[in-house]
């Protein structure tokens, strides 16, 4: 079973500022991924980035960037330079693979406000 | 431009009646997903298809019912078993490389469906 545990319901950051979404999760599994994808006021949902187990490396997306700390299951977001158009729901989401591949198990969402 | 379609995009039902809403892909994935999002809460998985013809129930799979006729439809019926009907509907599809944890899932613009 995988779990994901988001305890920011709210967050909220100025124009220009970062801002660092957390996640915890969990998993008996040991090849996974993880994503972090953002659902702005339209619904639709967007991949922001994804992160592979094995992989040391932070993965960086322009403005977005990950801190993965594998031994603590941590998978925080990062978002440099925010802008208004980042404002949305921001969920974490792990997925192992195997025979549960494509079961994407999601935490419970962030709300994320840019003040101008 | 290739995408997945949702529709309706608001639907009502009444008690004791089923109702079916459409998910249509034209990206030529093999798998694909139904999620239900609940105010405040992540994406639960309902059911997904890895093939045509073939599926299997995701967490919350009572109440509901999909078939995978064609690689590029996926419906899913919420039937009168389902009481807890009201939520917000998510189709999504993935490229579908069996065993793969990394698959990017495309998402639909969703069905809002409400109990009248």
């Amino acid at each position: 079973a995988q779990t994901v545990t988001q305890s920011q319901p709210e967050m909220s950051v100025q124009e220009a500022e970062t801002v660092t979404l957390s996640c915890t999760y969990d998993t008996s599994e040991s090849d996974y991924y993880l994503f972090w994808y953002k659902q702005p006021p339209s619904r639709q949902m967007i991949l922001v980035i994804r992160q592979e187990a094995y992989k040391q490396q932070n993965a960086t997306e322009n403005r977005f960037s990950v801190n993965f700390q594998k031994a603590a299951k941590s998978f925080s977001l990062k978002i440099s330079d925010s802008q208004l158009g980042d404002a949305a729901m921001y969920f974490c989401a792990v997925n192992a693979g195997g025979t549960s591949y494509g079961k994407l198990t999601f935490g419970q969402g962030t709300i994320l406000t840019v003040h101008p | 431009d290739g995408g997945i379609t949702q529709s309706p995009k608001y639907l009502f039902r009444k008690e004791g009646q089923n109702v079916t809403l459409s998910c249509e892909q034209n990206l030529n994935h093999d798998a694909m997903y139904w999620y239900r999002q609940d105010p405040g809460q992540g994406l639960r998985l309902i059911y997904y298809s890895q093939i045509v013809n073939d599926f299997q129930k995701g967490d919350i799979a009572e109440g509901y019912s999909v078939s995978r006729e064609k690689k590029e439809s996926f419906p899913l019926t919420v039937t009168s078993a389902q009481k807890n009907p009201t939520a917000f509907y998510l189709c999504a599809s993935s490229i579908g490389r069996q065993g793969r944890a990394d698959e990017k899932l495309f998402f639909g613009s969703g069905t809002q469906l409400s109990v009248l």
